[in-house]
């Protein structure tokens, strides 16, 4: 069965460094999302992608967030400049065209801000 | 208007009862509403979802009872199993926004 794979499985980064955390979604997907869950909280919605455009954020994705599609399979979430709060598990998930709103979650990246 | 209110925080529940999970919604533009698990150091697994236009959807122990004029749902597990041990997050996405607005989740733990 396919399914979304993201990479790495824990990175650890001193604060202010820059990190990529990757992600391959389904491969027949179309939409993809970027999701965070602080630990021992709820996930929180990041910032979803469309047509290699941007279509939805929330306040959390601020300018230190990137997200980008450099290729045909992988999609990126990219912080600049890291900060102690931004210690959480990223989750990436993908949807396909016809059901959008069902969507599949890859086992995250544990992000420890030091 | 966007949040996704979820009771209780933990559950314990003995083998072979009924676990169930409540959740209430403000925002009425939500037409979807499923229900995620999620196990330690894993992501959120899509395990049954609903739309409004129904009250109710089972699948094996699993059911999801949807009251549209309460905007309330809930999430039965029947027979639960040591195995069903895990977070139990529901979610609601609709209107113009494709993402999922998560509840903050059950803790169920189920006794041998």
């Amino acid at each position: 069965e396919p399914e979304v794979t993201q990479t790495p499985s824990h990175q650890v980064t001193q604060m202010g460094q820059e990190v990529i955390l990757r992600c391959v979604p389904i491969s027949n997907h179309l939409y993809f999302y970027w999701y965070r869950q602080i630990l021992g909280q709820k996930v929180e919605f990041l910032v979803s992608f469309y047509n290699n455009e941007i279509s939805e954020k929330s306040e959390i994705f601020d300018d230190q967030f990137s997200v980008e599609r450099p290729d045909g399979s992988n999609f990126t979430l990219k912080i600049r400049s890291t900060k102690l709060e931004d210690s959480a598990m990223y989750f990436c998930a993908s949807s396909d065209l016809t059901r959008q709103e069902t969507q599949y979650f890859g086992p995250g990246t544990r992000l420890l801000v030091l | 208007q966007q949040q996704v209110k979820q009771s209780p925080q933990s559950l314990i529940v003995q083998k072979g009862g009924i676990s169930i999970i409540n959740c209430a919604y403000e925002n009425t533009a939500f037409d979807y509403f499923p229900w995620y698990q999620q196990f330690p150091g894993k992501g959120p697994a899509l395990l049954i979802a609903i739309r409004p236009d129904v009250s109710e959807k089972k699948e094996g122990r699993f059911t999801i009872s949807f009251n549209k004029s309460a905007k309330q749902f809930s999430l039965h597990i029947m027979d639960s199993q040591p195995g069903d041990s895990a977070t139990y997050f529901c979610a609601a996405s609709g209107g113009s926004q494709g993402n999922l607005i998560f509840g903050k989740g059950t803790k169920l733990s189920v006794k041998p």
